[in-house]
């Protein structure tokens, strides 16, 4: 099984709501990703978990909130957030070796914002 | 911060015909690799070279590395229509303890049928 699997695809928020975005492998990998995506854009870093520990943040606002409860999941938590964050959210693994290996992503969670 | 950046960031030919992108960045890397992704969909991996590597090839795909130059090209041959997509580079770079992977603004191919 060579999948990340991102649930929801489509997702459409209030600013005053909270929501989660949920993303799973079953490759044995270590480490794993979130990044966000704007139109016509690449995709940016926003946090690395490796061992189930955050690792790196990339400066990400509060209202966005990672958490990765086993080594197969990883959650991004989402809290009161602007029109200018809706994007697609991106979740990757690789294999933690020195060096980095190939990153494996998911179809991405569409993120609408109103 | 982008660390790549890829030229042209439009690109459109013929069936057939041959395409090259080119990225440069601007630190030392571990690794550098390239991605395609279709309109709006996850990013699939294509090939990896590593720091120590001049050229390689999979498939319809060659990659080069200059490092004297911090720059790698990719040349997809006999382009099909299904080659269609965004094609990013990408650089491994160490972050504290660990590797994150950063993404050059890309190229958008597209392949006339």
């Amino acid at each position: 099984d060579t999948e990340v699997t991102q649930t929801p695809k489509h997702l459409v928020m209030g600013m005053t709501n909270k929501k989660s975005l949920k993303c799973e492998q079953h490759m044995g990998h270590r480490a794993m990703y979130w990044y966000k995506q704007k139109a016509k854009k690449p995709p940016e870093l926003m946090f690395v978990y490796s061992y189930e520990k955050l690792s790196i943040n990339e400066s990400v606002p509060s209202r966005f909130s990672p958490e990765c409860p086993n080594s197969s999941l990883l959650n991004l938590h989402l809290h009161a957030l602007q029109p200018e964050d809706s994007a697609l959210y991106l979740c990757a693994s690789s294999p933690l070796v020195q060096g980095l290996t190939e990153a494996f992503f998911g179809q991405g969670t569409r993120l609408t914002v109103v | 911060s982008q660390q790549g950046e890829e030229d042209p960031q439009a690109l459109s030919i013929q069936e057939g015909e041959n395409a090259t992108m080119n990225c440069s960045y601007k630190t030392s890397i571990n690794n550098l690799q390239w991605y395609r992704q279709n309109s709006g969909r996850g990013l699939v991996h294509l090939i990896l070279i590593r720091s120590n590597e001049r050229e390689k090839h999979s498939g319809r795909l060659r990659v080069t590395l200059d490092t004297s130059k911090k720059s790698s090209s990719l040349l997809i041959t006999a382009s099909r229509a299904a080659d269609t997509a965004s094609y990013f580079c990408a650089t491994a770079l160490r972050g504290g303890s660990n590797y994150k992977l950063t993404f050059g603004k890309g190229t958008l191919l597209t392949v006339n049928p």
